[in-house]
């Protein structure tokens, strides 16, 4: 059985500060990861995808990845209130389907 | 922005009733996927479907369930007969190619689905 945990929060961070987000996952063999944003009541969004050790940047968002550790975590630069949701970590292999861990509720306060 | 779209966005319905949920995947993607999150649960992967046939399927997806593209722009998911577990919102997802390469998935709004 294919797990991703996360801590289900909420995590609040003050508007501009670094939120970082974290994922374990126990599959070993797991190719790609991927990081979805869900607010309340709607369908998941993605963010950003990585799949090679180390980091992985898009605008205020990085993703990074640790396969050795089985981790991979967002973190998210310059938080805005905006940026309150839900954030889905998904793990995916090949031929197979993602498996989504319960989300992370972040909450940023003005 | 291309969307998925999906119909009705909220249906309720009574227990052992049949329902018929509606999307409209993204004109060009080949993939086609049904997830549900039941409220305050995760996203559980249902089906996937790829020319014209099931490629995947969950536990979840048992004889109860089923899925159709009907006329080559529509994915249905059809629940025979609904039980109270069932309640929950209802994703269609498509790619262009298989998800996890890149792309992730393209979400519909969802179809929030109350059986009563």
């Amino acid at each position: 059985q294919k797990e991703v945990e996360q801590n289900s929060g909420p995590l609040s961070v003050p508007e501009g500060a670094i939120a970082s987000l974290n994922c374990t996952y126990s599959d070993r063999g797991s190719q790609s990861f991927f990081w979805y944003r869900q607010y309340s009541g709607k369908s998941p969004e993605l963010i950003m995808f990585i799949y090679s050790n180390g980091d992985k940047e898009d605008g205020r968002f990085t993703a990074q990845l640790n396969k050795a550790s089985q981790y991979v975590s967002l973190l998210i630069r310059d938080s805005q209130p905006s940026d309150s949701a839900t954030y889905l970590c998904a793990i995916y292999n090949y031929g197979q389907n993602f498996v989504f861990g319960p989300g992370t509720r972040l909450s940023v306060l003005p | 922005e291309p969307e998925v779209t999906q119909t009705p966005s909220h249906q309720v319905t009574q227990m052992g009733q049949e329902v018929i949920l509606r999307c409209v995947p993204i004109s060009n993607h080949l993939y086609f996927y049904w997830y549900r999150q039941i409220l305050g649960q995760k996203v559980e992967f249902l089906v996937s479907f790829y020319n014209n046939e099931i490629s995947e399927k969950s536990e979840i997806f048992d004889d109860q369930f089923s899925v159709e593209r009907p006329d080559g722009s529509n994915f249905t998911l059809k629940i025979r007969s609904t039980k109270l577990e069932d309640s929950a919102m209802y994703f269609c997802a498509s790619s262009e190619r298989e998800g996890g390469f890149g792309y992730g998935y393209t979400f519909g709004s969802g179809t929030r689905l109350t059986v009563v």
